[in-house]
């Protein structure tokens, strides 16, 4: 069955410290991969997403993604955390032609301190 | 910026009432989701749409019914709320060639006391 695994629950860096959130998901094929965020109280917006081709992805605000096929991860990165990025992140993953029902992971909590 | 509106953002509601959660956008997108989110929890699709009168079930069962009569609403409707339907509803949408490029509401917080 697809899963998807985000093994931290809460993860508290200092500002501009660099970042790590770490994905894995298990899969038959290769899946579609995507990473949401939701600040507190809103709903989930798009950061990047992972289709094919290029393995390293770029999304906004300045995250990025690698996908390790051999890992089967999909961990989003970024170098230098801002206090706006206090959020909750969540990977998911969609099956080719699943028509974009997604499977989310349980989320990351991040907590940026001053 | 998306345009997806839910309504109520928070309702507080004692056992047995009927409720419906409003969701409607303004993309012209076609498929339409609601997804249950509790806290430390997966967001689990309940119910999706491909467009008018399309209905489907998700992966995790639900007492909550829908509807799509026109492509930019898609209310969800509990016929007779119990404390275990207390958790966030969020709706979103999406191209129907877009797979996964979901766009969510800020969502409803539903408490049934």
């Amino acid at each position: 069955a697809q899963s998807v695994t985000q093994p931290d629950i809460h993860i508290t860096v200092s500002e501009g410290a660099s970042l790590e959130l770490r994905c894995n998901y298990s899969y038959g094929a290769t899946p579609y991969l995507f990473w949401y965020v939701q600040s507190p109280g809103q709903g989930l917006q798009l950061l990047l997403k992972y289709f094919s081709g290029d393995t390293l992805v770029q999304g906004i605000k300045g995250f990025e993604a690698e996908f390790k096929r051999s890992q089967s991860s999909f961990n989003l990165r970024k170098p230098s955390v801002h206090w706006s990025d206090a959020a909750e992140y969540f990977c998911a993953v969609g099956a080719r032609g699943s028509q974009g029902n997604l499977i989310f992971g349980k989320g990351t909590k991040l907590s940026v301190k001053p | 910026e998306a345009d997806i509106y839910q309504t109520p953002r928070y309702l507080v509601i004692g056992t047995g009432k009927k409720i419906t959660l409003e969701c409607s956008q303004t993309m012209g997108h076609d498929k339409m989701y609601w997804y249950q989110q509790d806290p430390g929890m997966e967001l689990h699709l309940i119910h999706y749409s491909y467009g008018v009168n399309s209905t489907e079930k998700g992966d995790l069962s639900s007492e909550s019914t829908v509807s799509r009569i026109r492509t930019e609403h898609f209310p969800l409707t509990l016929e007779s709320a119990r404390p275990s339907h207390t958790s966030q509803y969020l709706c979103a949408s999406s191209e129907y060639r877009r797979t996964g490029e979901l766009f969510f509401g800020e969502g409803s917080r539903l408490t049934v006391l």
